[in-house]
């Protein structure tokens, strides 16, 4: 079965710099990967989602590479502020079209000031 | 426009009680209904989901059930909880498959068992 990696440090940065985030999966090459927050003692917010056919995706200050062939994505928050601090889950496929997603465990975003 | 309701919010049961979680979803039909559950400090694992009424796939061995009795309601149930069901339960839909996959979560149930 898929198995997802997220860094479950917290990630803390200074206001203004770029966060970057980093998601790693094992087995089958997912045909997308998406991308979530989610704030204390809420569901999760869909982000952005990216197919195998598509190296970069873009949404305002928000950006997401896929690497196949590193089995990696990578998660961009540019010009970040106090309001990014969440938790961010990457999400794949899970093998039957179910539409059912296995998430990784999340990786805490701190922005300060 | 689409929205999922979710209750109750915040829940604490005594070990050995029932437990009946309710999820509806409106301004959609035939979507794909998920329980989610997230413990404290862990990532979300998927418990079941549903592709139509009365069709129910469970993803891991549990003391609990799901039930869809119509198209657009997904009921989690328990005859009796365990200390180890304590967590944050979360519903979520999604359009079948399509270009569409992404997930719409409810905003939780916080479940404490005592």
């Amino acid at each position: 079965s898929q198995k997802i990696e997220q860094n479950s440090e917290a990630l803390n940065i200074q206001e203004g710099k770029t966060a970057t985030l980093t998601c790693n999966y094992t087995n089958y090459s997912p045909a997308y990967l998406q991308w979530y927050r989610q704030d204390p003692g809420r569901g999760p917010v869909f982000l952005l989602l990216i197919r195998e056919n598509e190296k970069e995706k873009r949404k305002e200050r928000l950006k997401v590479t896929f690497d196949t062939t590193l089995k990696q994505s990578l998660f961009h928050i540019t010009a970040s502020q106090p309001a990014d601090s969440a938790t961010y889950l990457c999400a794949l496929p899970g093998s039957s079209n179910t539409g059912k997603l296995i998430f990784g465990q999340g990786t805490t975003l701190q922005v300060k000031p | 426009s689409q929205t999922i309701h979710q209750w109750p919010a915040t829940l604490v049961q005594p070990v050995g009680s029932p437990l009946s979680l309710e999820c509806t979803v409106e301004g959609t039909s035939n979507p794909n209904l998920y329980w989610y559950r997230q413990a404290a400090g862990r990532g979300l694992q998927l418990l079941f989901y549903s592709v139509g009424i009365g069709q129910i796939s469970s993803e891991v061995p549990q003391n609990l059930s799901a039930s869809r009795p119509q198209d657009r309601q997904f009921i989690l149930s328990s005859k009796k909880l365990l200390l180890s069901d304590s967590g944050f339960y979360l519903c979520a839909w999604s359009v079948p498959p399509g270009r569409r996959e992404k997930l719409f979560f409810g905003s939780g149930t916080q479940l404490s068992v005592l």
